[in-house]
């Protein structure tokens, strides 16, 4: 089955700088990557995704990008912001599947 | 719209006691729904997904068991809770290929 590994699992950053984690996938037939993000008590909320048909896709401060070959994919977020402080997880579904296999998160601490 | 409705919050409840979590879609017809269980260290294990009514896969043998009585209603129960139950569970749902929404989760505790 799909196995997704995370990095870093902590982050800390200063307001304003760019933050940056890593999935990688060992699925090749995996074609749709979310990334989520989790506040304190509250469940995961989706903020981004990509399919395989795409190497970059931008939101305003966030973008992923993913790199098919290396069976990598990434989170992007510039201009950081304290409420930007959470718990970001990758995760990655193979073709025809109904399930997403979750990275292990990051904690990213955004610090005025 | 689409909501997800899951409850309760928070739950303590004794070893040995039974548990029942309900979760409940609006907005949208014959959804994937799925549970998953979150422990410390964050990570998201998904314990069973339903692609339809009366219709449960189970990812991990344990000591819970889901239902879906109805199309947009999935529950999650125990006849006994052990220790090890405690977590934070999620219901989410999809109607799309994965892309899954998260309900606001239940905080258990087993004392």
């Amino acid at each position: 089955g799909e196995n997704v590994e995370q990095h870093p699992s902590t982050l800390s950053v200063q307001e304003g700088d760019s933050a940056v984690i890593k999935c990688t996938y060992s699925d090749s037939a995996s074609n749709y990557f979310p990334w989520y993000k989790q506040e304190l008590g509250k469940g995961p909320q989706l903020i981004i995704d990509i399919r395989s048909n795409v190497g970059e896709k931008k939101d305003q401060r966030i973008a992923v990008t993913l790199n098919k070959t290396a069976k990598h994919f990434s989170l992007h977020i510039t201009e950081t912001q304290p409420e930007d402080s959470a718990v970001y997880f990758c995760a990655a579904s193979p073709t025809g599947y109904s399930t997403l296999t979750f990275g292990k998160g990051t904690m990213l601490l955004v610090s005025p | 719209s689409q909501t997800i409705h899951q409850w309760p919050a928070t739950l303590v409840q004794p070893v040995g006691s039974p548990l029942s979590l309900e979760c409940t879609v609006e907005g949208t017809s014959n959804p994937n729904l799925y549970w998953y269980r979150q422990a410390a260290g964050r990570g998201l294990q998904l314990l069973f997904y339903s692609v339809g009514i009366g219709q449960i896969s189970s990812e991990v043998p344990q000591n819970l068991s889901a239902s879906r009585p109805q199309d947009r209603q999935f529950i999650l129960s125990s006849k006994k809770l052990l220790l090890s139950d405690s977590g934070f569970y999620l219901c989410a749902w999809s109607v799309r290929m994965a892309e899954a929404f998260f309900g606001q989760g239940t905080r258990l505790t087993v004392v």
